[in-house]
């Protein structure tokens, strides 16, 4: 089945304590992105990647890395989490961002940072 | 910077009612729109899309959406909602020009049985 895996899917952690959300794609989609999810707010994109070794960030990158070693995976690591990064995390894929292409989202991490 | 309003943040209805969510963007030029809905602890789903042609589009579930480019909009409509309809329904703005997907901050739609 297509999809896009995110873990963990739920996560308590404390402030300092460094964390990596993996997302894994079997659709062999260039690009990845992950975004968070706060009330009011909406999703707002974090960083996004348009292929192998090709990161970008995107509008809130602040307190985040990514790296793309590989096509299907897409981890978002937290250096040094803080608890203004208590949010919902959804990683999305497609198979690129021109045409008639669309994100495929995946179950979402929810992160909380005491 | 791009940005995408939606209006109604919170939506409540009674089956059989007729809905109408607003969507507006900024951007001028050439776009790609979309609707995503989320239900409750749920990843979102593509409802529908815009990319060219008929400014009318039909998605899932018997929801439909209109592109009127003068007006900056792409409002998300049925004619009668149902119970199960209850999610969080976002709308999104793809400029071709840009690498990103802007999502509008929401709107929570609850219909009562």
């Amino acid at each position: 089945e297509a999809q896009v895996t995110q873990n963990p899917r739920y996560l308590i952690t404390v402030t300092g304590k460094k964390l990596t959300v993996t997302c894994s794609q079997n659709m062999n989609h260039e690009y990845m992105s992950w975004y968070r999810q706060d009330p009011g707010l909406g999703l707002r994109q974090i960083y996004y990647s348009m292929n192998v070794e090709v990161t970008d960030k995107g509008d809130v990158p602040e307190g985040y890395k990514v790296s793309r070693k590989e096509k299907r995976n897409f981890p978002l690591i937290l250096e040094s989490p803080s608890p203004n990064q208590t949010s919902l995390y959804f990683c999305a894929s497609s198979l690129s961002l021109s045409g008639a292409n669309v994100l495929t989202f995946g179950a979402g991490s929810r992160l909380t940072v005491l | 910077a791009q940005s995408v309003s939606q209006h109604n943040h919170h939506v409540i209805l009674s089956e059989a009612a007729s809905l109408e969510l607003g969507c507006n963007y900024s951007y001028g030029g050439t776009v790609n729109l979309f609707w995503y809905v989320q239900y409750p602890g749920q990843h979102l789903q593509l409802l529908l899309k815009y990319f060219s042609g008929d400014p009318l589009v039909k998605g899932i579930k018997g929801f439909e959406a209109e592109f009127i480019k003068s007006k900056f909009s792409f409002n998300l409509r049925k004619p009668s909602v149902q119970w199960s309809d209850t999610a969080e329904y976002f709308c999104a703005v793809r400029d071709t020009g840009r690498r990103a997907l802007t999502f509008g901050s929401g709107t929570r739609l609850q219909v009562q049985p």
